[in-house]
Order: C-alpha cells, then structure tokens, then sequence
C-alpha cells in the first residue's frame, strides 16, 4: 500500500519568513496530494490540494509543488502569520480516494 | 463544502463496553469514511463506509471490532467495540464533496471528531 512521509516533524520560523514541509509516496498510482491544518482541538480543515496534471498550484501565500518523477510534493508559506502555527498534514490518495496521511509537522511561527 | 456533524463529540466510557459515534451530513454524499486520530498522531483509515453494503476495512482493522452502517447517503456509524484503554483516540468521519472548480469532487471533508476515552 501507500506510504507516506513528511519532513520536517517540527518547524519554527519568524513571522513574516517562509515555511517549507516536505512530504514523499511511495505508489507511483497516486494522484491526489491534500494538505491538512489542524489547529489544536479542531478537525483537520482542508488548504490546498494537488493533482498528478499539475506541477504547481497558488492560493494566495500557500502553495504546493508536486514532482511525480521522484514522488515528493511540497507545501509553501509564505509571509506567515501567528495563525498559520498548527499541525500541517499531507496525505496522497490513487484508486479509490483512500487517503493516506504524511506523520505532520508542528509549525510555529514566533513573533 | 457540506456540513458535517458527529455525535458525540466526547464521551468517556468503561473497558468492555461499546460506543457507537453518528455522522450525519446536510447534503447526500457518495463516499463517507472513517479514521482514528491516536493521541499525537496522523490518522489512520478505519474503513470505507458504503451505502447499502459491507464497510470496506483497512488492514488491521475488523468488522467486530469496528462495526459501521450506511443506512442512507447522508448518515453513517461507527461502533467500538470491547472497549480497551488502546482505544482512546479521536474517531473523524469525512466525506467526499468538491466545492467547485479549486478543488475536486474527492476533495474530503471531516467531521468535528469525537474524542473518546477509555477507563
């Protein structure tokens, strides 16, 4: 089956500094790559996700970039803010739609 | 997106016994799901709920264990069962509904989550 990891585990920038988290899979047949916030308490909230016909994909100052050749997609922040601190999620899903979850990362974001 | 209600949202039982959680979404959906969020951790697929059929199990998950229904499509249960202090999790139902054309028709959505805890 899938398998999917996520790098790094903890992450703490600056406000206003980018933020980079990096996931892998494993199945070549995947073609679905969400990325998950969780704010502590709450459900996973959906903010961005990919699919394997596109490269890249912008919503204001998130973006993610997905290479299929080496199976690694990633997540962009840019100017982060004290809300954007949670814990990020990326997950891959092929046949089925059953999605496969990346360990997620802590970000914080200091003042 | 359509919205999605659990209930409970927290319940605190004794080993042995059962807990059955609902998921009841505002709009008929194809696909529901449930997955278990362990203290601290990702989540993990339980199974697909399907309608007017068997759940679909992941690996390492049973139906005795973790009995689920699809009665309509817009309702689904989960019941643990022979409840164990290894059971204490957060249990999220998520479905499948695009909401336009940024996301898909898979996109999925959760649940609020119930958190349950064994004693």
């Amino acid at each position: 089956g899938e398998n999917v990891e996520q790098h790094p585990s903890t992450l703490s920038v600056q406000e206003g500094d980018s933020a980079v988290i990096k996931c892998t899979y494993s199945d070549s047949a995947s073609n679905y790559f969400p990325w998950y916030k969780q704010e502590l308490g709450k459900r996973p909230q959906l903010i961005i996700d990919i699919r394997s016909n596109v490269g890249e994909k912008k919503d204001q100052r998130i973006a993610v970039t997905l290479n299929k050749t080496a199976k690694h997609f990633s997540l962009h922040i840019t100017e982060t803010q004290p809300e954007d601190s949670a814990v990020y999620f990326c997950a891959a899903a092929g046949g089925g739609n059953k999605l496969t979850f990346g360990t997620g990362t802590q970000l914080k974001v200091e003042l | 997106s359509a919205v999605i209600s659990q209930k409970p949202s927290r319940d605190i039982c004794q080993r042995g016994t059962s807990l059955t959680i609902q998921c009841q979404v505002d709009s008929q959906v194809t696909m529901m799901f449930w997955y278990r969020q362990q203290p601290g951790q990702s989540l993990t697929l339980i199974a697909t709920a399907n309608q007017g059929s068997e759940a679909t199990y992941e690996s390492g998950f049973v139906i005795d264990k973790f009995p689920i229904s699809r009665p309509n499509l817009t309702f689904s249960t989960l019941t643990v069962s022979n409840l164990s202090p290894e059971d204490s999790s957060i249990y999220l139902c998520s479905v499948e509904g695009g909401q336009g054309a940024f996301h898909g028709l898979d996109t999925q959505y959760f649940g609020p989550g119930t958190r349950l805890t064994v004693l």
